[in-house]
């Protein structure tokens, strides 16, 4: 079955990095995205990874993958309070790519 | 940059009334689908759509519901009788369908069942 875990909450202080974990349990999962929700609005995509890359950057983001460990995390350098959100891990299977399976979100507090 | 639009923003409606939430996919996307995120829960699939028939659809998606793409850019989703569990955020997403198979988001529908 599919199941994506995530810690509910994450706080930190502004100007540190944050880190945001993410796992998986599906082995055949192909693509790991990232969604940004900010409060009363939409899912943002932010950044994906395809499974056969163990590392994607892009500006302060910074996305690293375990495959072994089924391990995603999210590294947001130079938190702004403008991070504060609820981020969302997600994962489309080999067999499947139209349906997305979500984790519960991490929601991130910066503090100034 | 294209975005996936939905309206209403918010709709309340009665225990068993009827309704349909509408979403504007992006123009060249190919795949349109509907999830539901109930207050503080996951978000949740409910229906993939391609080539005007559902490709998939989730055990939440029972008869109650039902997807139409009446035109060339309107994606709808029919309840046709709401219960208080159906109370939730509705997104509507599209994607072109090819690798890396990015599903861009609406804003949501906030429905309330009362």
């Amino acid at each position: 079955g599919e199941d994506v875990e995530q810690s509910l909450f994450l706080s930190v202080r502004e100007g540190d990095s944050s880190v945001i974990n993410c796992t998986y349990t599906d082995s055949s999962s192909t693509y790991l995205y990232w969604y940004k929700q900010e409060p009363g609005a939409g899912l943002q995509l932010l950044t994906y990874i395809f499974s056969n890359m163990d590392m994607k950057q892009d500006q302060r983001l910074t996305v690293l993958l375990n495959k072994k460990d089924k391990h995603l995390s999210l590294r947001i350098a130079d938190t702004q309070t403008g991070d504060s959100a609820i981020y969302f891990c997600a994962e489309i299977h080999l067999y499947n790519f139209n349906k997305f399976y979500f984790g519960s979100g991490t929601k991130l507090n910066v503090k100034p | 940059e294209p975005e996936v639009t939905q309206t209403p923003s918010h709709q309340v409606t009665q225990m068993g009334q009827e309704v349909i939430l509408r979403c504007v996919p992006i123009s060249n996307h190919l795949y349109f689908y509907w999830y539901r995120q109930i207050l503080g829960q996951k978000v949740e699939f409910l229906v993939s759509f391609y080539n005007n028939e559902i490709s998939e659809k989730s055990e939440i998606f029972d008869d109650q519901f039902s997807v139409e793409r009446p035109d060339g850019s309107n994606f709808t989703l029919k309840i046709r009788s709401t219960k208080l569990e159906d109370s939730a955020m509705y997104f509507c997403a599209s994607s072109a369908g090819a690798s890396p198979y990015e599903q861009y988001f609406g804003p949501g529908t906030r429905l309330t069942v009362t």
